[in-house]
């Protein structure tokens, strides 16, 4: 299934900027999900929704600010970030809690902090 | 806490070799595990998945078994191609209140000519 979409998929920025990501999911799901890509690392979990609400913030910091407004959008607003920011931003999605819980990704936003 | 290794890469094989990629896991409970791709440039796609012990999950001429004996599922093809060429990522996910999916360091796979 490809029904996660996420935008832009490249992003150049300056430390000093703000700037949001967008993911948007056309698979009727409930539970959206940020993760971080960084190369030769493990995926890393940032934040988990469910239903709308944040229901995981694994100690990111908080010049990352996730936005939940319905089932269907996630953003990531990033302000005054750092070079050691820049990493591949993944967006998934997910039917829900519990029992196997399958999920889907977006193609990803690659991040170059300046 | 839960844990997925994956075999260091990169893997480099001959177009029509047999690919293994093992994986095995620590967890508490009874996980799910799954296959994820990378192909260059994209997001990940997930390849297969198994919920319960001793079954196989299957697609695109992959396999992998769920071993609870020996906490494995390691990934398996009988002839690769130069398009299977990409990142694996194994991956367990637990079944509490909020699922969340652990992910292995990725194990790249490149097939030749």
């Amino acid at each position: 299934e490809t029904g996660v979409t996420q935008t832009p998929r490249h992003l150049v920025m300056g430390m000093t900027n703000k700037k949001s990501l967008k993911c948007e999911q056309h698979l009727g799901h409930n539970a959206m999900y940020w993760y971080k890509q960084s190369a030769k690392k493990p995926l890393e979990l940032m934040f988990v929704y469910s239903l709308e609400e944040r229901v995981e913030n694994n100690s990111v910091p908080s010049r990352f600010s996730p936005e939940c407004p319905n089932s269907s959008h996630l953003f990531l607003h990033l302000h005054t970030l750092q070079p050691e920011d820049s990493a591949l931003y993944l967006c998934a999605s997910s039917k829900g809690q519990g029992d196997v819980n399958t999920q889907y990704f977006g193609p990803g936003t690659r991040l170059t902090v300046l | 806490g839960d844990s997925v290794t994956q075999m260091e890469g990169p893997v480099t094989l001959s177009e029509e070799a047999f690919l293994t990629i093992n994986c095995t896991y620590t967890a508490t409970g009874y996980p799910s595990l799954f296959w994820y791709v990378q192909y260059p440039g994209e997001g990940l796609q997930l390849l297969l998945k198994a919920t319960k012990a001793d079954d196989k999950g299957s697609n695109k001429g992959f396999e992998a078994t769920y071993r609870k004996e020996t906490t494995s599922f390691h990934l398996e093809k009988g002839s690769v191609q130069v398009s299977d060429s990409a990142v694996y990522f194994c991956a367990l996910s637990d079944t509490g209140t909020a699922s969340k999916l652990t992910f292995g360091t990725g194990t790249r796979l490149q097939v030749t000519l």
